[in-house]
């Protein structure tokens, strides 16, 4: 069991370039969700998906596009990668209670990729 | 923002207890009490969360006060690979409510 597994570990764009952050999970969790997070801060939600099909924003979803076809995937996209972009990118997922009033269980993160715009 | 407060650094001596606070005076009645840690740039790492009731599990404890203004969280017995970036987070059913703050830098020293 593998938990939530991200790629690349380290990547350098320059300025314009294009690339997709890769996450997969094997726990058949329903939630997932991108995070930032620059020096000395905590995680900002960039995007975050309830479900196969269903993608919504978070507090900094600029710049960035994601989608969701399998449980399993929920990659993010840059598509002209911007120097403001420099930083730390965690993937999470969890659990959903079926339901309206469904309930998240904590979230499972990734290690992480360090991407470094230049 | 954040709707939590922490202190920024804690210092906490090898074997003794941690307790680290955190102040949520806006919290609703609907709303989780949940901490995570960060260790060195790694995901973070969920440690425990509570309602209205003191929490245990294998890693901590949850004090949660009686106005849930404030919990405190308990690491009874610290050790070196505790020493960590410790999040307090109030949450309500999902997930994308919730907001990291700058946490609290705990310091476990020999």
């Amino acid at each position: 069991n593998a938990g939530v597994t991200q790629t690349p570990k380290f990547q350098v764009l320059k300025t314009g370039q294009s690339m997709t952050l890769q996450c997969a999970q094997d726990m058949n969790h329903e939630y997932m969700s991108w995070y930032r997070q620059d020096p000395g801060m905590g995680l900002r939600l960039i995007h975050y998906s309830v479900g196969a099909g269903i993608t919504d924003q978070g507090e900094v979803p600029n710049g960035y596009n994601v989608s969701r076809s399998t449980t399993e995937d929920f990659p993010l996209r840059l598509l002209s990668a911007a120097p403001s972009q420099t930083s730390v990118y965690f993937c999470a997922s969890s659990y959903s209670s079926p339901g309206p009033s469904s309930y998240n269980s904590p979230l499972h993160f990734g290690n992480g990729t360090r991407l470094t715009v230049t | 923002d954040a709707k939590t407060t922490q202190p920024p650094s804690m210092d906490c001596a090898e074997g003794r207890a941690a307790n680290l606070p955190c102040n949520h005076s806006t919290i609703s009645g609907n709303e989780y009490v949940y901490w995570y840690r960060q260790i060195h740039s790694q995901g973070p790492q969920y440690i425990i969360h509570g309602l209205k009731n003191n929490e245990t599990n294998e890693m901590a404890s949850l004090i949660i006060t009686e106005d849930r203004k404030s919990s405190t969280l308990i690491l009874p017995h610290a050790t070196l690979r505790d020493t960590a970036v410790y999040y307090c987070i109030v949450r309500g059913l999902n997930n994308n409510d919730m907001r990291f703050g700058a946490g609290t830098r705990l310091t476990v020293k020999p």
